[in-house]
């Protein structure tokens, strides 16, 4: 297993258009959480899925955007009518037990 | 919710000199505290954490020291490289049932001047 993967690495799209990430974890996490990161700050949280079901969402995550885990594997968020403030570093990361977070390279989004 | 806050947001420090990174916390139900480093444009990347039942904590150059009372921790890298030239982010969460509901602070840029 080489970590979480996040699919694509680079995402530019034009405001108004949906656009979809997805996230593979690391294949024996349970947990999985989306975190946003924007230029000098930390990341901050989005939302987390424990398998399948999705146990905590931000008030930052408004509803443009939704997040899937159907099989309680890989995770989609699609962000709907994307707005320049949309901008950002889209982070996954996943984790098991007392494990720590693992996080993936992220999906850069630049809606113009 | 938590709220980390990190100082300094920028640090120099020469090759061979040590390097110390503060952060303070405010909820005091927190119990979990990793330090993850970034460099540009990876992934964050855990060095160290630590646990709220231990007050110190080393790994060859890095340490951690968590003061509980004063919701205060702090990382201490010593003999620093131009290899640790990142950004470092301190985060403090609390572990309910594993689940980690991690904050960040606003980071650190560490630069090593050989």
């Amino acid at each position: 297993d080489t970590g979480v993967s996040q699919d694509p690495r680079h995402k530019i799209t034009k405001r108004g258009q949906n656009v979809t990430f997805r996230c593979d974890p690391i294949s024996e996490h349970n947990r999985l959480y989306w975190y946003r990161q924007t230029l000098g700050q930390g990341p901050e949280f989005l939302t987390y899925f424990q398998n399948e079901a999705q146990l905590e969402k931000s008030r930052l995550l408004s509803d443009r955007f939704s997040a899937e885990r159907p099989k309680g594997s890989f995770s989609t968020l699609e962000i709907q009518r994307t707005e320049q403030g949309d901008s950002a570093m889209y982070l996954c990361a996943s984790s098991s037990g007392d494990s720590p977070l693992h996080f993936g390279n992220g999906t850069r989004l630049t809606v113009t | 919710g938590e709220n980390v806050e990190q100082h300094p947001s920028t640090l120099s420090v020469q090759e061979g000199d040590s390097a110390v990174i503060k952060c303070t916390y405010s909820d005091s139900a927190s119990n979990y505290f990793p330090w993850y480093k970034q460099e540009l444009g990876k992934r964050p990347q855990l060095i160290i954490d630590i646990r709220s039942n231990v007050g110190e904590k080393k790994d060859q150059r890095i340490a951690v020291t968590l003061n509980k009372t004063a919701k205060h921790f702090s990382l201490h890298i010593t003999e620093t490289q131009p290899e640790d030239s990142a950004v470092y982010f301190c985060a403090a969460s609390n572990e309910r049932g594993g689940y980690q509901k991690v904050t960040f602070g606003t980071g650190t840029k560490l630069q090593v001047i050989p």
